[in-house]
């Protein structure tokens, strides 16, 4: 079935450093590509997306490339920020043959910005 | 402004009791779905409901119940045939057959068993 894998948490690292957070996905078929944050006691929140093979998708000063070849969708910022603390998760996005959404989530990868 | 409430933030249940957990959306969307958190792990599906008076059993639904009599509202039961009831729950709706809408979450609600 389809999944999903991200890197191993927990990650600390110093303010304005580079982030990578990998993840890797099998699918039998041509799903979207999500990555959701979720703040300490809240819900998830949809960071950015990709739709289609090579797309990019961006916000926040975060991006991430829909690459078909590795099958893979890693989370790169640039330089992090204190306020960037939260737990990240990649998830997989397509409808069934009922016609349903479903959302194939990796474990999430808690991440901590150091002042 | 739309979104989805989820009520209470933080519950607790006695051993073999039932309890419900509250869910309210404004944003018009025809699908609905509960996810259950566990620590370290990602979300896992327990059901979801495409429409008013449908639902479907996603991939943990037992010991669990729901109900869709309103447009605006999926309540989960957690019943006490659940053993480990102990988790945070989050609440979904996207709309409905539609593959690049993302789904919107709520808040979440932690239940824990006294």
């Amino acid at each position: 079935g389809d999944s999903v894998t991200q890197m191993e948490g927990p990650v600390t690292l110093s303010e304005e450093a580079f982030l990578t957070i990998n993840c890797t996905y099998t699918a039998t078929g041509y799903p979207s590509l999500f990555w959701y944050v979720q703040y300490p006691g809240e819900g998830l929140q949809l960071l950015l997306k990709a739709t289609k093979a090579d797309d990019k998708g961006s916000n926040k000063g975060f991006e991430a490339t829909y690459r078909k070849e590795t099958t893979s969708f890693h989370l790169e910022k640039g330089s992090v920020q204190v306020s960037d603390s939260a737990v990240y998760f990649c998830a997989l996005h397509y409808l069934s043959i009922q016609g349903a959404q479903k959302l194939v989530f990796g474990q999430g990868t808690r991440l901590t910005i150091n002042p | 402004d739309g979104g989805i409430t989820q009520s209470p933030k933080y519950l607790f249940r006695k051993e073999g009791q039932n309890v419900t957990l509250s869910c309210e959306q404004n944003l018009n969307h025809d699908a609905m779905y509960w996810y259950r958190q566990d620590p370290g792990q990602g979300l896992r599906l327990i059901y979801y409901s495409q429409i008013v008076n449908d639902f479907q059993k996603g991939d943990i639904a037992e010991g669990y119940s729901v109900s869709r009599e309103k447009k605006e509202s999926f309540p989960l039961t957690v019943t006490s045939a659940q053993k480990n009831p102990t988790a945070f729950y989050l609440c979904a709706s996207s709309p409905r057959q539609s593959s690049n809408q993302p789904q919107h979450f709520g808040d979440g609600t932690r239940l824990s068993i006294l």
